[in-house]
């Protein structure tokens, strides 16, 4: 079975500019969780979806946004691209058999965005 | 609000070493507590979890038990090997959605 894919691996813009970022989920996983990661603040989360629906969200301002497409792939989108915007963007995927219930999640490999 | 502590690195040991990383956390409710680990250039992977208390998670010669009463999950490993290099995150899930909330990372050198 194929892991969790993300495309692009990586990626060079510059101020002010907007990115999209996309995930496909493991097959028959039907939610994506999306994280940055920094040096300085870890591991954060971002956003989780589920069927198409926005489930959760972390602290990240309106610039950082997502959609889940029919076959549960996702893409996050960022606009105005700032300096520290800079990070290891990470999704992962699980089946969330139930809902509040706790899956696994099996991460992908990043997409490195380095805003310049 | 809930978050979690771990011991920051880098942790440097010979190989055959004991590896004791420290991890407490703070959570309103009863959560599920869980060690990823993060190979150079790859994603995460679950390397052990727990789901509730006194429970010991283990894997790949690693283990950790949920402590309720000192809020802790340490990851403790008998003999390390140049392999087990890399990036561990503690973390912890309440279970109501799937958000998992991490510690900020340690990363372990094991020299041969």
């Amino acid at each position: 079975k194929a892991g969790v894919t993300q495309t692009p691996r990586y990626l060079i813009k510059t101020r002010g500019q907007q990115v999209t970022l996309s995930c496909s989920p493991i097959s028959g996983h039907r939610s994506v969780s999306w994280y940055q990661q920094t040096p300085g603040q870890g591991l954060q989360f971002l956003f989780e979806y589920f069927s198409e629906t926005q489930r959760n969200k972390g602290n990240f301002p309106g610039r950082f946004s997502g959609r889940q497409f029919s076959n549960s792939r996702s893409e996050m989108n960022v606009s105005t691209l700032e300096l520290g915007d800079s990070a290891l963007y990470l999704c992962a995927s699980s089946l969330a058999r139930r809902a509040g219930g706790l899956d696994e999640q099996f991460f992908g490999p990043g997409t490195r965005l380095t805003v310049l | 609000g809930d978050s979690v502590t771990q011991m920051e690195g880098p942790v440097t040991l010979s190989e055959e070493a004991f590896l004791t990383i420290n991890c407490t956390y703070t959570a309103t409710g009863y959560p599920s507590l869980f060690w990823y680990v993060q190979y150079p250039g790859e994603g995460l992977q679950l390397l052990l979890k727990a789901t509730k208390a006194d429970d010991k998670g283990s894997n790949k010669g690693f283990e950790a038990t949920y402590r309720k009463e000192t809020t802790s999950f340490h990851l403790e490993k008998g003999s390390v090997q140049v392999s087990d290099s890399a990036v561990y995150f503690c973390a912890l899930s309440l279970g109501r959605d799937d958000k998992i909330i991490f510690g900020k990372g340690t990363r372990l050198h094991i020299l041969p």
